[in-house]
């Protein structure tokens, strides 16, 4: 099965700072790949597919890029209501496996 | 608007059998463009996928519960179900339900990203 681990684990940036996630694949995994955001307390909601596909919605400071096995998150300008944990999901074939997370907070 | 719900005990014995419902409104669970999923979140935790339905019964499941999961669907209610049996305290998690995306190659099915994904319920693992 294919793994998934994401870096870093968690990270502290000032509002206004640019934000990068990175998310990797054990094995080539296309571009099948989605990001969700997890506030605290509450349901995960889908950003990105497609490894850059931007979700209706979600604001454009959020954006995605890579394909095979290294995938990021950018965030151009870190906001207070980004407060969360990130997770990276590889899609198309099962298991259906999520990263371990990226939480992210506001030095 | 698609609405999912998760509705069962929030205890449940240790050796006994972990049963949720996922209640679907607003959209048809028989949908031939879709699959319904169960994911789960231990306290504290990242998110793991437990397993998927189709509306003709098809299921993938994860190999690493795959010996104690039963999914399974009614289309007359639009509701699918997840049984998880001789749990222990680390199946102590929050459950939820999801809809994803189906695309068919020949005879291969892809399935696709969570697009909407029910409030989860907390089920507790104790004596």
């Amino acid at each position: 099965d294919i793994q998934m681990t994401q870096s870093p684990s968690s990270l502290s940036a000032s509002v206004g700072d640019r934000v990068t996630i990175t998310c990797r694949a054990s094995q080539g995994i296309s571009n099948y790949l989605a990001w969700y955001q997890q506030k605290p307390g509450k349901v995960p909601k889908l950003l990105i597919y497609a490894a850059s596909t931007l979700q209706s919605g979600v604001p454009s400071r959020f954006s995605g890029s890579g394909s095979g096995t290294d995938f990021t998150l950018t965030i151009s300008s870190l906001q207070p209501e980004d407060v969360a944990t990130y997770y990276c999901q590889k899609y198309k074939s099962a298991p259906f496996t999520f990263g371990p997370g990226t939480k992210v907070d506001i030095k | 608007q698609l609405q999912l719900q998760e509705s069962g005990p929030g205890l449940v014995k240790p050796s006994e059998t972990l049963s949720l419902t996922c209640t679907v409104s607003g959209g048809s669970i028989s949908s031939s463009s879709y699959y319904w999923g169960w994911i789960r979140q231990p306290p504290g935790k990242g998110l793991e996928w437990i397993g998927s339905i189709y509306y003709s019964g098809s299921t993938y499941y994860n190999p690493s519960l795959k010996s104690r999961v039963t999914i399974s669907v009614d289309t007359s209610k639009n509701q699918f179900s997840l049984k998880l049996s001789s749990v222990t305290a680390a199946d102590t998690a929050v459950y939820y339900c999801a809809r994803h995306l189906r695309a068919v190659r020949g005879l291969i099915t892809d399935l696709y990203y969570f697009d909407y994904w029910g409030q989860g319920t907390l089920v507790t693992v104790s004596s």
